[in-house]
């Protein structure tokens, strides 16, 4: 019953430090996307996968880079934190790319300093 | 212009009242359209999908009018679990779901 998991819950960095934020599904879903959620700003999409092996860029994709080797996990990776990277991230996953619900994790909530 | 535009509220309304909110879509081709709700810090959540012919589930109706690019959301007897923001989607190109900022309801005794 786990759906979309996602590590840390919570996460400091100093500016310029890499980390990779962690996103699995066990729903077998093809399509699976980041998201960041900033106040007054709505989610906007970072990247997203259409299945292993195929990855896209979203709307605000620079100082992230994403990788699919398999259909259960799309981890994130800030190449080097800066403080307008602090926000909310979400990882969602769903059966098609647009026309079934979409299933998010429970967020990570990451401070740039 | 935003993509997507709601009322950010906050609408506080008594237990019992009928709340409407309304959102805005700029890109006529869009072909998908959903309410989801999200809780206080918590991820957003499916609440129902928008089709053409209007669609109800339980005391919730969403309703869509492609010619004036108009999704609403009407919530009858509104309980004190009611209370959270709920997110306008609509697809937009380039396989993504646009959100819009979301309309913060609260629902007091």
């Amino acid at each position: 019953n786990a759906g979309v998991t996602q590590t840390p819950k919570f996460q400091v960095l100093k500016t310029g430090q890499s980390m990779t934020l962690q996103c699995a599904q066990d729903m077998n879903h093809e399509y699976m996307s980041w998201y960041r959620q900033d106040p007054g700003m709505g989610l906007r999409l970072i990247h997203y996968s259409v299945g292993a092996g195929i990855t896209d860029q979203g709307e605000v994709p620079n100082g992230y880079n994403v990788s699919r080797s398999t259909t259960e996990d799309f981890p994130l990776r800030l190449l080097s934190a800066a403080p307008s990277q602090t926000s909310v991230y979400f990882c969602a996953s769903s059966l098609d790319r647009l026309n079934t619900e979409a299933f998010f994790g429970q967020g990570t909530r990451l401070t740039v300093v | 212009r935003k993509e997507v535009e709601q009322d950010p509220g906050p609408f506080n309304v008594p237990e019992g009242a009928t709340v409407a909110f309304n959102c805005t879509y700029s890109n006529s081709a869009s072909q998908s359209f959903f309410w989801y709700r999200q809780d206080c810090r918590k991820e957003p959540k499916l609440l129902m999908s928008v089709y053409s012919s209007g669609n109800e589930d339980g005391r919730f109706t969403a309703q869509l009018n492609r010619a004036s690019q108009y999704i609403s959301l009407l919530i009858r007897d509104s309980k004190l679990s009611d209370s959270a923001t709920y997110l306008c989607v609509v697809s937009g190109g380039y396989n993504k779901l646009i959100f819009g900022a979301g309309t913060r309801l609260a629902v007091h005794p």
